[in-house]
């Protein structure tokens, strides 16, 4: 299926692991996304691009790090999980500016022991 | 401040009624977007509908239509002849059209939760 790939799907830590999700899409847009979601919150923006080689931080960006690689390529580091990012993320792209996300991948459940 | 309303927290419906979901914002931006996206039980998020605070026209996608009211700042979403594969999770979501800061973050609100039966 064309549109946002993300990887892994799920994934179980500990406490001070590190780890890295990747996200590729394949419809050459510029902006692109890392969201987490939380029971009741909502999506929170943890960071986004613009355009390669720019990164911008969202609401939540403590704790983590990201690297738009090139056009298609978004990825989110985790440098030392902590339980508290326990969450589903979800990665997005979109035509648009800042704040508009239109195609998500299928999300990963994180979670932090 | 930017607020999205869903006052609605869930709606159970029979297969074939329609159902309208309702969302109220504020912002004090006079230009912006909204957006209602889906998320089925099975998690992925999609995107349905983006509209401009230019744009007042009612919009309709097969079973789906849109009432947008600024008058009311209220962008109502309907399903006619609703589906068991409706049942979701709608959010409907506000941007400022900012382009730094806290500007343009998309806020949501906390979601409806249709369940349509058989």
């Amino acid at each position: 299926n064309a549109g946002v790939t993300q990887t892994p799907k799920f994934q179980v830590l500990k406490t001070g692991q590190s780890m890295t999700l990747q996200c590729a899409q394949d419809m050459n847009h510029n902006s692109m996304y890392w969201y987490r979601q939380d029971p009741g919150m909502g999506l929170r923006l943890i960071y986004y691009s613009a355009s390669e080689g720019t990164t911008d931080k969202g609401e939540v960006p403590n704790g983590y790090n990201v690297s738009r690689l090139n056009k298609r390529e978004f990825s989110l580091r985790l440098e030392s999980a902590a339980p508290s990012q326990t969450s589903v993320y979800f990665c997005a792209s979109s035509e648009w500016f800042r704040g508009q996300p239109q195609h998500f991948g299928d999300g990963t459940r994180l979670s932090i022991l | 401040a930017q607020k999205v309303t869903q006052a609605q927290t869930e709606i159970s419906v029979v297969e074939k009624e329609d159902v309208t979901l309702d969302c109220v914002y504020e912002t004090r931006d006079t230009t912006y977007y909204l957006f209602w996206y889906k998320q089925p039980p099975s998690g992925e998020l999609v995107f349905l509908i983006r509209r401009n605070s230019f744009d007042e026209q009612n919009e309709i996608s097969g079973r789906y239509s849109w009432n947008f009211q600024k008058s009311t700042s209220s962008f109502n979403f309907t399903i006619t002849a609703s589906q068991v594969v409706d049942s979701a999770v709608y959010f409907c979501a506000l941007s400022e059209a900012g382009y730094g800061g806290s500007q343009g973050n998309l806020i949501f609100g906390k979601g409806t939760k249709l369940s349509v039966k058989p």
